[in-house]
């Protein structure tokens, strides 16, 4: 069965540091993951995902994500924190090309 | 090119009542699926609708329902409310042969006092 785990319910980071959130899976065939954010009190928007093409994906606002078959992570990694990502990060995985299994979640703060 | 959307934005209502959500899925798109995700939860999948049909279900209790009409709109119902009900809901859509790749709209806050 799929499964995916986020490593750190809440991370701090400073501005202009480098965020890094982990996220490693489980699954029993070839996974498609997905990076997702969420801002208080709204929805999840996709930062980025991968597919069975390039291992190393790049998303929107910076963000990049490298999958590592041998690990089984896909962590997701910005050069530099900008307050503006202070947010919940949700990784997760497919099934079956259908419904998303999710992390838990990772709350990223940004201090200035 | 409108995303998906989501009535009402918030809903209050009492243990035992029931409630109806509304999502329209994002132009193109014509497969909806429905989560639920309480406070500091990851999002929980209820279940999902392709041609009016519920394609794959979650572990939801039968009092959650569903429905899709022709035009690929989604109504999730759920009767009986109880105060572990209350959750964001969100509905995210896709097409059928991406259904992966799901797109969500901003989701509704139910609060069951």
């Amino acid at each position: 069965a799929q499964s995916v785990t986020q490593l750190g319910s809440h991370v701090s980071v400073s501005e202009g540091a480098l965020v890094l959130l982990r996220c490693n899976y489980s699954s029993s065939v070839p996974p498609y993951l997905f990076w997702y954010v969420q801002y208080p009190n709204q929805g999840l928007q996709l930062l980025l995902k991968y597919t069975s093409a390039a291992t190393l994906v790049k998303g929107i606002n910076g963000f990049e994500a490298e999958f590592k078959k041998s690990e089984t992570s896909f962590h997701l990694t910005k050069p530099s924190a900008h307050m503006s990502d202070a947010a919940e990060y949700f990784c997760a995985v497919s099934v079956g090309n259908r419904k998303l299994i999710w992390g838990l979640g990772t709350s990223l703060a940004v201090n200035p | 090119d409108a995303g998906v959307t989501q009535s009402p934005t918030h809903l209050i209502k009492t243990r035992g009542q029931q409630v109806t959500l509304r999502c329209s899925p994002k132009s193109g798109h014509d497969t909806v699926s429905w989560y639920q995700q309480a406070l500091g939860q990851g999002p929980q999948f209820i279940f999902q609708y392709y041609e009016e049909e519920e394609r794959q279900r979650g572990n939801f209790p039968d009092r959650f329902s569903g429905h899709q009409f022709p035009n690929y709109s989604s109504e999730l119902n759920v009767n009986a409310l109880l105060l572990g009900d209350s959750a964001l809901y969100l509905c995210a859509s896709s097409s059928v042969a991406n259904s992966y790749e799901q797109y969500f709209g901003p989701g509704t806050r139910l609060t069951v006092t």
